[in-house]
């Protein structure tokens, strides 16, 4: 079974702090994604990596940031968090021309 | 541009109905990939059905049907005999083959009555 765990189910986390959100997937994915969920805006995009080192902005980069030093990890930072990023992050990883991504449990992040 | 399109915020059902939740797109791309996700109220995205736009025949997975009519560019989810397990969030979503990315759409929240 393909496995994408996050760091968190849950986070708090006070205005102005640095935040890491974490992504690790067993499947030897090429492809991670981070997405954020809103209601009534669904999953945008936030960014993208089609392998190691590599990244690309998705549809909402501002804001954040993101690592990969290793093929199965992928790292969302926020460097300074701010009340409008309270929300609900996905992470996703799927082969590279996969149609099928799959997903993380996701992290409710609240900043106050 | 692509877009998606799920024009209904909200539905209730009543236990063993089928459900019909619309879904439409829009693309300049010529081949490319159409996708259901659900999303139970523990939060994961369970990836339901696929439909490429080539595919000459509707896809089909279990209870789960993708009413797929290209020209109307629209690729709707048919769950036939809905049970109470089904109440969810779907997510209609499409790939450009050209690209890994997957736009979503804004969801439709279901609810099946007992």
């Amino acid at each position: 079974d393909v496995k994408v765990t996050q760091s968190s189910r849950y986070l708090v986390k006070r205005t102005g702090e640095k935040v890491f959100l974490e992504c690790v997937q067993d499947m030897d994915h090429e492809n991670m994604f981070w997405y954020r969920q809103d209601p009534g805006l669904g999953l945008r995009l936030i960014y993208f990596s089609y392998d190691v080192k590599m990244k690309e902005k998705g549809d909402i980069p501002e804001g954040y940031s993101v690592s990969r030093e290793k093929k199965e990890r992928f790292s969302l930072i926020l460097e300074s968090a701010s009340t409008n990023q309270t929300s609900m992050y996905l992470c996703a990883s799927s082969f590279v021309d996969a149609y099928e991504q799959y997903f993380g449990p996701g992290t409710r992040l609240t900043v106050t | 541009a692509q877009k998606i399109t799920q024009t209904q915020p909200g539905m209730f059902v009543q236990e063993k109905e089928a459900v019909t939740l619309d879904c439409t797109y829009d693309t300049s791309d010529p081949s490319y990939g159409l996708f259901w996700y659900k999303q139970p109220s523990s939060g994961e995205m369970i990836f339901l059905i696929y439909q490429g736009s080539y595919d000459q025949q509707n896809a089909t997975e279990g209870r789960y049907s993708l009413n797929f009519q290209k020209a109307r560019k629209s690729a709707n989810l048919v769950i036939s005999a809905s049970q109470l397990g089904d109440s969810a969030m779907y997510f209609c979503a499409m790939r450009a083959n050209r690209d890994d990315k997957i736009i979503f759409g804004k969801g439709t929240r279901l609810h099946i009555l007992p």
